[in-house]
């Protein structure tokens, strides 16, 4: 059964900071996996879909790398501003199923 | 930019009484879900949908749980008689192809059940 965790659980840092997310899964023959964005009380904003073939994906300060081997993918945030705080979700895609299985969450503050 | 929506935003209900969250998928989109998210805890896969049946179900996904395209656009969520531990953020999602792409989510609906 695939688990999926994210490390740390909350981070705080000053503005300006580069930082890094993590997400690790249990099983590696997941199909891809995607980040989302979670703001208090608000739905799941997409941020990037890396899939299984592919290493990592960039979007603007933003870059996700995957690691299928050791189960593990990485969000790099570049430059924090406040307007980054929010949760972190990673979700993991297995083949032959439709649902996608998240991690807990790294609750992140970025204060001034 | 296209986008799901959820009507209502937030819903409160009386134990036992049915209610249906409703959403509007990305219109070019063939596939739907639905999820939970429980206070606190993770976000769950409920049940996907697409061409009119449903093509997965989570063991959340019971009896009491219905799924409907009642027209062209609306994907709706029935919960029957509704348990206090149903109360939770409940999320439409849509997808254009089957499990390659993106899942786009909705803003949810934070069902509260008394």
């Amino acid at each position: 059964k695939q688990e999926v965790t994210q490390i740390p659980a909350a981070l705080s840092v000053p503005e300006g900071e580069n930082l890094v997310l993590n997400c690790s899964f249990t099983d590696s023959a997941i199909y891809n996996l995607q980040w989302f964005r979670q703001d208090p009380g608000k739905g799941l904003t997409s941020l990037l879909l890396i899939q299984s073939s592919q290493r990592e994906q960039t979007s603007g300060r933003l870059n996700a790398s995957l690691d299928k081997s050791s189960g593990r993918s990485t969000l790099y945030i570049a430059a924090s501003q406040p307007g980054d705080s929010a949760t972190y979700l990673c979700a993991v895609k297995s083949y032959n199923t439709d649902k996608l299985i998240f991690g807990t969450g790294t609750r992140l503050q970025v204060f001034p | 930019e296209p986008e799901v929506t959820q009507t209502p935003s937030h819903q409160v209900t009386q134990m036992g009484q049915e209610v249906i969250l409703r959403c509007v998928p990305i219109s070019n989109h063939l596939y739907f879900y639905w999820y939970r998210q429980i206070l606190g805890q993770k976000v769950e896969f409920l049940v996907s949908f697409y061409n009119n049946e449903i093509s997965e179900k989570s063991e959340i996904f019971d009896d009491q749980f219905s799924v409907e395209r009642p027209d062209g656009s609306n994907f709706t969520l029935k919960i029957r008689s509704t348990k206090l531990e149903d109360s939770a953020m409940y999320f439409c999602a849509s997808s254009e192809i089957r499990g390659q792409e993106t899942q786009y989510f909705g803003p949810g609906t934070r069902l509260l059940v008394l």
